[in-house]
C-alpha cells in the first residue's frame, strides 16, 4: 500500500512564526500536492509539484511557498503564519495524471 | 473555468435505503474522476473511481455514473450502514496536472 506520511498531526505555532510542514510518500510518486481543507469549502489546491524541484501554483498560493529536493519529500513553508491560515493542511502524492491520489492523515495547524 | 460542484452538502438517511450524491465539472475536465471517503481523523480514501469511456462502473453497494452529455457524475450506495457515515468529495482531473474536489457531501446513516 502507498503511504503517504506527515509529519505531525496538530502544530500550534504564533502569529509570525515561519512554519514547515512535511510530507513524504514511498511509491516512488511524480506529482505531489498541498490541500488545505476548510469546513464547506472542501479541499482546495494549495501548491503542486510533478517533478523534483518543479512547483505550481493552485488556487490558493498566497502565503505560502513550497519544496521539493528530492522525489519522496514535499515540504509545505507557511513564511509568516497568520491566524486566517489555521487549517487542516493534507499532503496527496500520485503516479501521475489521471490516476488516482493517496492522501496523509493531515496536519491540523493552528495559528495563534 | 476549473471547477467541481457537489450536491447535497448534507444527506441524512436511515440504514438500509440508498444514498445518491451527484457532481457536476466544467469543460476542461479530462477524463477521470474519482469518489473519496474521509473518516474522521483520516485523510480521504479513493473509494471509487471512473473513466470517461464508461457510462457505469459498480463495486459491491457502491456504483458511480457519468452522463459524459449533462456533464456531471454520481456516486450510489445502496443497503447503506451506520459505518458508511463520512464526508464524501467527488473530483476532476484537470489538464494542467492537478485534481480539483467538490466542497463535499457530510453522509450520516441513522441506525
Amino acid at each position: 500500500d502507498v503511504k503517504v506520511t506527515q509529519s505531525s498531526r496538530y502544530l500550534v505555532k504564533r502569529t509570525g512564526e515561519k512554519v514547515f510542514l512535511e510530507c513524504v510518500q514511498d511509491m516512488d510518486h511524480e506529482n505531489m500536492f498541498w490541500y488545505r481543507q476548510d469546513p464547506g469549502l472542501g479541499l482546495r489546491l494549495i501548491y503542486f509539484s510533478y517533478d523534483v524541484k518543479m512547483k505550481e501554483k493552485g488556487d490558493i498560493p498566497e502565503g505560502y511557498s513550497v519544496s521539493r529536493e528530492k522525489k519522496e519529500r514535499f515540504s509545505l513553508i507557511l513564511e509568516s503564519a497568520s491566524t486566517n491560515q489555521t487549517s487542516m493542511y493534507l499532503c496527496a502524492s500520485s503516479p501521475g495524471m489521471e490516476r488516482p491520489l493517496h492522501f496523509g492523515n493531515g496536519t491540523r495547524l493552528t495559528v495563534t | 473555468g476549473e471547477n467541481v460542484e457537489q450536491h447535497p452538502s448534507t444527506l441524512s438517511v436511515q440504514e438500509g435505503d440508498s444514498a445518491v450524491i451527484k457532481c457536476t465539472y466544467s469543460d476542461s475536465a479530462s477524463n477521470y474522476f474519482p469518489w473519496y471517503k474521509q473518516e474522521l481523523g483520516k485523510g480521504p480514501q479513493l473509494i471509487i473511481d471512473i473513466r470517461s469511456n464508461v457510462g457505469e462502473k459498480k463495486d459491491q453497494r457502491i456504483a458511480v455514473t457519468l452522463n459524459k452529455t449533462a456533464k456531471h457524475f454520481s456516486l450510489h450506495i445502496t443497503e447503506t450502514q451506520p459505518e458508511d457515515s463520512a464526508v464524501y468529495f467527488c473530483a476532476g482531473w484537470y489538464n494542467n496536472n492537478d485534481m480539483r474536489f467538490g466542497a463535499g457531501t457530510r453522509l450520516t446513516v441513522k441506525p
